[in-house]
């Protein structure tokens, strides 16, 4: 079992849709969550940083954490085209980027 | 600063060879972190410094490969002997660590292609 599993898509909704990607992790030790996109060829671009269990809100991303379920989720409000995207869920124990373990990323697909 | 700033964009070398990245992090940022992705993965870690200090280093991080930061500002990838194996994005990234870390910010990566 890899330390953090994430589904690779793609996920294809329409335009306006709530969309709800998820990662499901086993390393308890992890304290902080990030979710990332990435266009095609390019670095990944910070969306949210969270730190332990809970609820952050940033325009229509809405990231939660649930620690005793070892489940993260990112939803994304009103999706628009230009949300296409992969997007990666990624977590550590002590915040940064050292020892940060990525998912393999969900390809998500906004179709106009 | 408008951000972490990688060079070159993109490298075709031949097996054999040896190639140098170099990143520039935010400038305000102690930390600063190389991963390597591969298609359809998300990046792996290799290495990072704190400063001028290289505090970790992945296994992934053969002998073939060697980072520095001399002067806790930019830093540099080398690799030597590349092998088709080694073809991948290069990604660097920064932060800021104080009492914490802040998130990291990444660059726009380095495609390395090696034929």
């Amino acid at each position: 079992q890899k330390e953090v599993e994430q589904d690779p898509g793609p996920l294809s909704v329409p335009e306006g849709a709530i969309v709800s990607l998820n990662c499901t992790y086993s390393n308890s030790a992890f304290q902080y969550f990030m979710w990332y996109r990435q266009y095609s060829r390019k670095g990944p671009e910070l969306l949210m940083y969270t730190y332990s269990s809970g609820n952050k809100e940033d325009g229509r991303f809405t990231a939660q954490v649930d620690k005793s379920s070892k489940y993260i989720s990112l939803f994304i409000r009103d999706s628009q085209p230009s949300d296409s995207a992969t997007y990666l869920c990624a977590m550590s124990a002590q915040g940064g980027a050292d020892g940060l373990t990525f998912g393999k990323g969900t390809h998500l697909i906004i179709q106009p | 600063d408008t951000g972490v700033s990688q060079n070159p964009r993109h490298k075709i070398t031949k097996r054999g060879q040896n190639v140098t990245f170099r990143c520039d992090p935010i400038s305000e940022h102690n930390r600063l972190y190389w991963y390597r992705q591969t298609l359809g993965q998300g990046p792996e870690f290799l290495t990072y410094f704190q400063n001028e200090a290289q505090l970790e280093k992945s296994r992934l991080l053969s002998d073939r490969f060697s980072a520095e930061r001399p002067k806790g500002s930019f830093s540099t990838l080398e690799i030597q002997r590349t092998e088709q194996g080694d073809s991948a994005m290069y990604l660097c990234a920064s932060s800021l660590h104080a009492v914490v870390n802040t998130e990291a910010f990444f660059g726009q990566g380095t495609r390395l292609t090696v034929v």
